[in-house]
């Protein structure tokens, strides 16, 4: 039969308003951590990253906090605006020693209702 | 500087055939690592090409393969093609820095559908 595709949570936000995303990671020897934007029909587009050194970071309009003991990661996005629709994955890398595997969230679908 | 690219965009096939899928990097960038995306699994990592090499591999079965060449561009095949490997494939670039995980840049991705 057909696989069920996985249940994307959705949060749905007033533009202007503050969005906050979050995930929970798996493994506490990741040791660096991405936020990515897919729109429908397009690849992931990098948001903002973060190593486990540190436990927060701020870009354009973007923070991403990363809470270690409790394996979190949030992704606040300022004033959310209508070309912030989109599904949001975070993602945790699994080779701290080097190399590149990304472990991917199931996503979060975000919404701004005008 | 221009962008990941992938071709083709668009493929299908039939089962039991055998695809092959094209990456070019970003200029500079000398890791390409694979993705499969579908509804049911989500965004599962294939495998990283770095210098020619297989550097890490995920848990998907031989039939999925993959190359690297001199010029950092890669390929995957996938033969013996079966329903469920109709999905979204991702390529993905990064520049090697040495002794740390990079940023990824994903590229537009290949639908590949498969009858």
């Amino acid at each position: 039969g057909e696989s069920v595709g996985l249940h994307l949570p959705t949060l749905s936000v007033q533009e202007g308003d503050n969005s906050i995303i979050n995930c929970a990671y798996s493994n506490s020897a990741s040791d660096y951590f991405i936020w990515y934007k897919q729109e429908s029909g397009k690849g992931p587009q990098f948001i903002i990253d973060i190593r486990s050194n540190m436990d927060k970071r701020q870009g354009q309009r973007v923070t991403v906090l990363l809470n270690k003991t409790v394996k979190h990661l949030s992704l606040q996005i300022a004033a959310t605006q209508p070309g912030d629709s989109a599904v949001y994955f975070c993602a945790e890398n699994m080779y701290p020693g080097g190399g590149n595997k990304l472990t991917f969230g199931t996503g979060t679908q975000l919404k701004v209702e005008l | 500087k221009a962008g990941v690219t992938q071709t083709p965009r668009y493929l299908i096939k039939t089962r039991g055939q055998q695809v092959t899928l094209s990456c070019s990097p970003i200029s500079g960038h000398r890791s390409v690592s694979w993705y499969q995306q579908t509804p049911g699994q989500g965004l599962q990592f294939l495998f990283e090409y770095f210098s020619e090499t297989q550097r890490n591999k995920g848990n998907f079965p031989g039939r999925f393969s993959g190359r690297q060449f001199s010029n950092s561009r890669s390929e995957m095949n996938v033969s013996t093609l079966e329903l469920g490997d109709s999905a979204l494939y991702l390529c993905a670039s990064s520049f090697v820095s040495g002794g740390e995980a990079d940023t990824q840049y994903f590229g537009p991705g290949t639908r590949l559908t498969v009858l």
